[in-house]
């Protein structure tokens, strides 16, 4: 069974650029997860996607958003990019909220 | 606002010992609790993962306990392993299951 799949893995961009990044689930799992992790602050949840539904959003601003298709694949989007938003971000999946959570690698965006 | 914390931060021992990482958190309004490992520049692997009504889980060489009350869990390693240096994270679940809030972590490193 194939596991959590995050496309890219590396990703360089500018400030001001935008970014799409895209995430598989787990075959036959329905909820869809999103972290930040930095090293000064460590993991931070981004927002959760149930049956296409952003049911809960972590405290981050509006140039921060994503969408979950009917396939239950999720893309998160970052606007207008800045220096701090270099990270690794992390997708999570699990059958249905509450589930254990099944994380890819992640994708390492690096803001120039 | 739920806070996890996780000491120590670093932790070095040589092989064969039982040792014990610590987590507290502040609220104990909790769905369950999850421990992970995660290995430099790779994604989460889930350890183990304690329901909020649940005491103890055990996998392996691995045993985490929670007490739900005092808003602490551990996870014990039993006879520690080289390749069992990683970083620990602990996380709860919200109890609308939405959102894993993580601590920090410990960065454990095992000598032969």
């Amino acid at each position: 069974k194939a596991g959590v799949t995050q496309t890219p893995r590396y990703l360089i961009k500018t400030r001001g650029q935008q970014v799409t990044l895209s995430c598989s689930p787990i075959s036959g799992h329905r909820s869809v997860s999103w972290y930040q992790q930095t090293p000064g602050q460590g993991l931070q949840f981004l927002f959760e996607y149930f049956s296409e539904t952003q049911r809960n959003k972590g405290n981050f601003p509006g140039r921060f958003s994503g969408r979950q298709f009917s396939n239950s694949r999720s893309e998160m989007n970052v606007s207008t990019l800045e220096l701090g938003d270099s990270a690794l971000y992390l997708c999570a999946s699990s059958l249905v909220p509450g589930q254990p959570q099944h994380f890819g690698d992640g994708t390492r965006l690096s803001i120039l | 606002k739920q806070e996890v914390t996780q000491i120590p931060a670093a932790l070095s021992v040589p092989e064969g010992e039982n040792l014990v990482l610590n987590c507290s958190f502040t609220d104990s309004a909790i769905y369950n609790l999850q421990w992970f490992r995660q290995d430099p520049g790779k994604g989460l692997t889930s350890l183990l993962l304690i329901q909020s009504s649940q005491r103890e889980q055990t996998s392996g060489r691995l045993n985490a306990s929670l007490d739900k009350s005092s808003g602490r869990s551990t996870l014990y390693i039993a006879a520690s392993q080289p390749g069992d240096s990683a970083t620990y994270l602990c996380a709860v679940l919200n109890q609308a299951g939405t959102a894993l809030i993580f601590g920090k972590g410990t960065t454990l490193s095992v000598s032969s």
